[in-house]
């Protein structure tokens, strides 16, 4: 069965630091992967999303994540962390054989500290 | 603006009632879904329609039922509701599968008392 695995609950990072939040996906097949951010109070904005090719695939707001098939792993990392990073984010995978719903991770709470 | 319309944004309910959630989706996206999101569940996808035809079912209560009407917007029916119904509904949707990613609306919060 598919299944996405965001290992850290909470994490922590100074702004100007870097930052890495972890994904872990479980699935058979080729699979479809995102990254979406939650700001309080706000719906889930797209981050960026890999289908094949470069496995390093850039997104909005300075992000990129890098897709490890030998890991099982879709990580999201930013160079410098900014104050309005602060949300929660969700790694999901999507099925390329029909199916028409994702997936959901439980979400990484950021917190950054001024 | 994402461009997805969720009403209302808030909605305090007794226990044993049925409440309407609506979503209008983004200009030209023909599909909707219908997750929800909760302390416990996490994001959980309830049900997904093209074009008013339903494509898929996910953890949907049979409490829960959902249309999507000729003009593409989406109404999810929640009756009975049980304290446990609390939670952020969110509806999202895209031009096509959904397989190149969701546009979220910013969600009904669902309070039952």
């Amino acid at each position: 069965a598919q299944s996405v695995t965001q290992p850290d609950i909470h994490i922590t990072v100074s702004e100007g630091a870097s930052l890495e939040l972890r994904c872990n996906y479980s699935y058979g097949a080729t699979p479809y992967l995102f990254w979406y951010v939650q700001s309080p109070g706000q719906g889930l904005q797209l981050l960026l999303k890999y289908f094949s090719g470069d496995t390093l695939v850039q997104g909005i707001k300075g992000f990129e994540a890098e897709f490890k098939r030998s890991q099982s792993s879709f990580n999201l990392r930013k160079p410098s962390v900014h104050w309005s990073d602060a949300a929660e984010y969700f790694c999901a995978v999507g099925a390329t054989s029909g199916t028409y719903k994702y997936i959901f991770g439980t979400g990484t709470r950021l917190k950054v500290l001024a | 603006d994402s461009g997805v319309t969720q009403t209302p944004k808030h909605l305090i309910t007794a226990t044993g009632q049925r409440v309407t959630l609506r979503c209008s989706p983004r200009s030209g996206d023909l599909s909707v879904y219908w997750y929800q999101q909760s302390l416990d569940q996490g994001l959980q996808f309830l049900i997904h329609y093209y074009n008013g035809e339903e494509r898929a079912k996910g953890n949907i209560l049979e409490r829960f039922s959902a249309q999507q009407f000729p003009d593409l917007h989406s109404e999810l029916n929640l009756s009975s509701l049980e304290l446990g119904d609390s939670a952020l509904y969110f509806c999202a949707s895209s031009v096509d599968s959904g397989y190149y990613g969701y546009t979220f609306g910013s969600g009904t919060r669902l309070t039952v008392v």
